[in-house]
């Protein structure tokens, strides 16, 4: 089964940028998408298709997607943005949708 | 604005089985494909199941294929998750989701519910 690889944990000190990587083979041939959640929320999806932004998520979210390896970009990093953050894509092979085990962003 | 309810969860012996609802408004139900989620305690996301517009496509993750079944009434704008045989292991919170348009393939969750809670344990 297909399987994405995200870091545990990424710190970062308000007003700079946090970069979260999730990584598998010849990730996002379909697109890679990012999903928020706070403790005790439901996730809420950050950037869709690789870099596409919903409504309503600001600017300082962006997302790229190259090889191996997609990463999203948190600029100008707030408090209100500690979270766990996972990466989620669709496996054709398996026709299954897959999740990354997720990263805790702690902002010090 | 889009709204998705679930209920249903509760906890239930192993072995035994659970239906879960999800009522949803704000949004032209029958013209998008649903899928679940779940959430074990302090662990990832876990995708659980989807199904088409019509309720023509439905898939299973491997982990529920063969006890959990997915079914919609688009009459009634509600998603269902008919769970049997369940097991330790389905302990979580199932949250309903949206996808951006009909198909139960492809793509993201672009709306979630709360979420209902699960609890398999004698």
């Amino acid at each position: 089964s297909y399987v994405l690889t995200q870091p545990p944990s990424v710190s970062v000190a308000p007003g700079k940028t946090a970069r979260i990587t999730c990584g598998g083979n010849n990730i996002g041939s379909e697109g890679v998408h990012w999903y928020q959640q706070k403790p005790g929320q439901a996730p809420v999806v950050v950037i869709y298709y690789d870099s596409d932004r919903p409504s309503g998520i600001p600017e300082r979210f962006s997302g790229s997607n190259s090889g191996n390896t997609a990463t999203l970009t948190i600029s100008r990093v707030e408090a209100g943005d500690e979270a766990d953050y996972y990466c989620q894509v669709w496996d054709s092979t398996s026709d299954h949708y897959v999740f990354g085990p997720g990263t805790k962003v702690t902002v010090l | 604005e889009v709204q998705l309810v679930e209920s249903g969860g509760g906890l239930v012996k192993p072995g035994g089985s659970l239906r879960l609802s999800c009522a949803a408004s704000g949004f032209s139900f029958s013209d998008y494909g649903m899928r679940w989620v779940r959430q074990a305690p302090g662990k990832g996301l876990e995708w659980v199941s989807s199904i088409s517009s019509t309720g023509t496509y439905i898939n299973y993750a491997d982990s529920v294929k063969g006890r959990f079944i997915i079914s919609r009434d688009n009459g009634e704008n509600s998603l269902y998750l008919q769970m049997n045989s369940l097991r330790a292991e389905d302990t979580a919170v199932y949250y309903c989701a949206k996808g951006p348009y009909d198909s139960s393939i492809r793509g993201y969750f672009d709306y979630w519910g709360q979420g209902t809670l699960v609890t398999v344990s004698s």
